[in-house]
């Protein structure tokens, strides 16, 4: 069964550019989760796709953004990027939305974007 | 606001020695405590997790104890490897949070030999 899949896994843009990251969840999973990973934050959750639908955002400006395919696909995209955004963005996947089911979310290695 | 703390933020064990993590967190509606550890160049994987009706739970080496009244939890990792040499977090999740995991800061775990 192949795992969560991130491309590209390697980015380096420059300020004021966009980005989009794309994650391929792990087959039947239908929850898409993408977080933000730096070694002064830590891991903090960006947003939650569910069948096409945000679920869950977190505080994050609005040049942060994301969506969700029919096939359970999911793109973040950056836009106005800030050295600020360097970082390694990941994606989970989980066959339900809620986190009351306990579903194990399986985590993607992550795409590193660096920000020049 | 940091939510879950965890510390210490590096360990040092010698192979075959106990590891030991803790974390403390403020929001009680959370309801379920997973560990994830991470290698280089890895995504964070499931280790072990907890409810807080649970005292303790045993996964092979891996164990987590849980203390309700006090917010806080800690994972015990007997007879180290250096295998064991990544990084853990602990996190929380709340029902009706959907699949929000708040996570603490991180431990880097080395094992040496």
């Amino acid at each position: 069964k192949a795992g969560v899949t991130q491309t590209p896994r390697y980015l380096i843009k420059t300020r004021g550019q966009q980005v989009t990251l794309s994650c391929s969840p792990i087959s039947g999973h239908r929850s898409v989760s993408w977080y933000q990973q730096t070694p002064g934050q830590g891991l903090q959750f960006l947003f939650e796709y569910f069948s096409e639908t945000q679920r869950n955002k977190g505080n994050f400006p609005g040049r942060f953004s994301g969506r969700q395919f029919s096939n359970s696909r999911s793109e973040m995209n950056v836009s106005t990027l800030e050295l600020g955004d360097s970082a390694l963005y990941l994606c989970a996947s989980s066959r339900s939305a809620s986190g009351a089911s306990r579903e194990t979310q399986y985590f993607g290695p992550g795409t590193r974007l660096l920000v020049l | 606001q940091q939510q879950v703390k965890q510390s210490p933020q590096s360990l040092i064990v010698q192979k075959g020695g106990i590891s030991i993590i803790n974390c403390a967190y403020e929001n009680t509606a959370f309801d379920y405590f997973p560990w994830y550890q991470q290698f280089p160049g890895k995504g964070p994987a499931l280790l072990i997790a907890i409810r807080p009706d649970v005292s303790e739970k045993k996964e092979g080496r891996f164990t987590i104890s849980f203390n309700k009244s006090a917010k806080q939890f800690s994972l015990h990792i007997m007879d180290s490897q250096p295998g064991d040499s990544a990084t853990y977090f602990c996190a929380a999740i709340f029902t009706g949070g959907g699949n929000k995991l708040t996570f603490g800061t991180g431990t880097q775990l080395k094992v040496e030999l």
